[in-house]
């Protein structure tokens, strides 16, 4: 599938690393989103851009950093982590700014130690 | 705030029989909800999604139905086969946002 790619698929890191994930969509679409997934919990939006432009931000530590550099890419940048911030990470793809469906990539698995 | 909740948390059913997964939301301007299938160690992927102006919707052996009255709404597998295993999640979508609020997740285990 190529649709939403994520890499790396796999980090573990320790909690004084600073660590990137990316995202690509090969969609054309122009939203994205960043959304962790903890087991036994609903799936958590923490960012959504919308043109490049963040447009929201669901309260998420500022040890999480977005950056949109264009429409097709996205990251995360991490930093000083928490092991309760080891979970599956997916990012997601729309068309339009209130796009209804949403791809999904396929995970960053990301354990803090 | 708002929010969506989801049962069972877990249903196991034989090969060939039906299931039905309910969520119940609570924000009233919600107008679309799409339901996402997962398998393990995979992506959310949409199999069905229905909007507010609609009741039901079909697609082969998958229905979902809404109830804006009763701000709830259901999806149906019938005739399962055990590649229908897999976590299943609904949302809700208000229509002036890109926020989905998903429920917690049916894991489904259709034994053959």
């Amino acid at each position: 599938e190529t649709g939403v790619t994520q890499t790396p698929r796999h980090l573990v890191m320790g909690m004084t690393n600073k660590k990137s994930l990316k995202c690509e969509q090969h969609l054309g679409h122009n939203a994205m989103y960043w959304y962790k997934q903890s087991a036994k919990k609903p799936l958590e939006l923490m960012f959504v851009y919308s043109l490049e432009e963040r447009v929201e931000n669901n309260s998420v530590p500022s040890r999480f950093s977005p950056e949109c550099p264009n429409s097709s890419h996205l990251f995360l940048h991490l930093h000083t982590l928490q092991p309760e911030d080891s979970a599956l990470y997916l990012c997601a793809s729309s068309q339009g700014d209130r796009g209804r469906t949403q791809y999904f990539g396929p995970g960053t698995r990301l354990t803090v130690l | 705030g708002e929010n969506v909740e989801q049962h069972p948390s877990t249903l196991s059913v034989q090969e060939g029989d039906s299931a039905v997964i309910k969520c119940t939301y609570s924000d009233s301007a919600s107008n679309y909800f799409p339901w996402y299938k997962q398998e393990l160690g995979k992506r959310p992927q949409l199999i069905i999604d229905i909007r507010s102006n609609v009741g039901e919707k079909k697609d082969q052996r998958i229905a979902v139905t809404l109830n804006k009255t009763a701000k709830h709404f259901s999806l149906h597998i019938t005739e399962t086969q055990p590649e229908d295993s897999a976590v299943y999640f609904c949302a809700a979508k208000r229509g002036a946002t890109n926020k989905l609020i998903f429920g917690t997740g049916t894991l489904l285990a259709v034994q053959p």
